[in-house]
């Protein structure tokens, strides 16, 4: 059975930090592209990550680029998005989220983020 | 980037019916369209993926169709667990974008 479950999530200040972790079980994490995608309270859906099998590629939105990190360790089955400069607008519950071929085929329970002074 | 237009916004339902919700491309995304269920308080689940491919698991009602800019999920025989967001989501081009979605709920 595939599982992915966020932790890191929290309260953070505007302009402050966070980096968020995903581990994943029953699937060969190696093979696949994995990616975040958020959800703003009471908002739809927004990609804001994905990274390559080898974690060599990675491809961000507009709105996360320069801020944001995604990044993972195959030989811990583990995903990771490091937050930087963080604003109000990155409120969200984030979703971790197997990838292939830009379809989120699994998904995790999310972990919530907000940031507020 | 491509927009993804979603309609109707809500939609009120009768247990029984079939539905049709319709996902509007602003450019071509080929059949690289997937649709994703999200009830309350859950994480989104992947329903149909390249427009009309089934996903092991979902019930044989939610069917998919369409190419390029106009897409539609069908529901033959809507039952109350579905009462949920549909959202589409097209991986086509970067950035990959969602729809607003449709709400499903009772009439």
């Amino acid at each position: 059975e595939v599982q992915l479950v966020e932790s890191g999530g929290g309260l953070v200040q505007p302009g402050r930090s966070l980096k968020l972790s995903c581990a994943a079980s029953g699937f060969t994490f190696s093979n696949y592209y994995m990616a975040w995608v958020r959800q703003a309270p009471k908002k739809g859906l927004e990609w804001v990550a994905t990274i390559s099998t080898s974690g060599s590629r990675t491809y961000y939105p507009d709105s996360v680029k320069g801020r944001f990190t995604i990044s993972r360790d195959n030989a811990k089955s583990s995903l990771y998005l490091q937050m930087n400069s963080l604003k109000s607008e990155d409120t969200a519950t984030y979703y971790c989220a197997r990838h292939p071929f830009g379809v989120s085929d699994y998904w995790g329970q999310g972990v919530m983020v907000t940031v507020s002074s | 980037d491509v927009v993804l237009t979603q309609s109707p916004a809500t939609l009120s339902v009768t247990p029984g019916e079939r539905i049709s919700l319709s996902c509007r491309a602003s450019e071509s995304v080929d059949t690289y369209l997937h649709w994703y269920q999200q009830k309350p308080n859950e994480s989104p689940r992947l329903l149909i993926k390249y427009a009309s491919q089934s996903i092991s698991g979902i019930p044989s009602r939610f069917s998919g169709s369409g190419s390029g800019t106009d897409f539609t999920l069908s529901i033959n025989g809507v039952e109350l667990e579905d009462l949920s967001i549909y959202y589409c989501q097209q991986g086509n081009s970067l950035p990959y974008t969602f729809g607003a979605g449709t709400k499903l709920e009772l009439k």
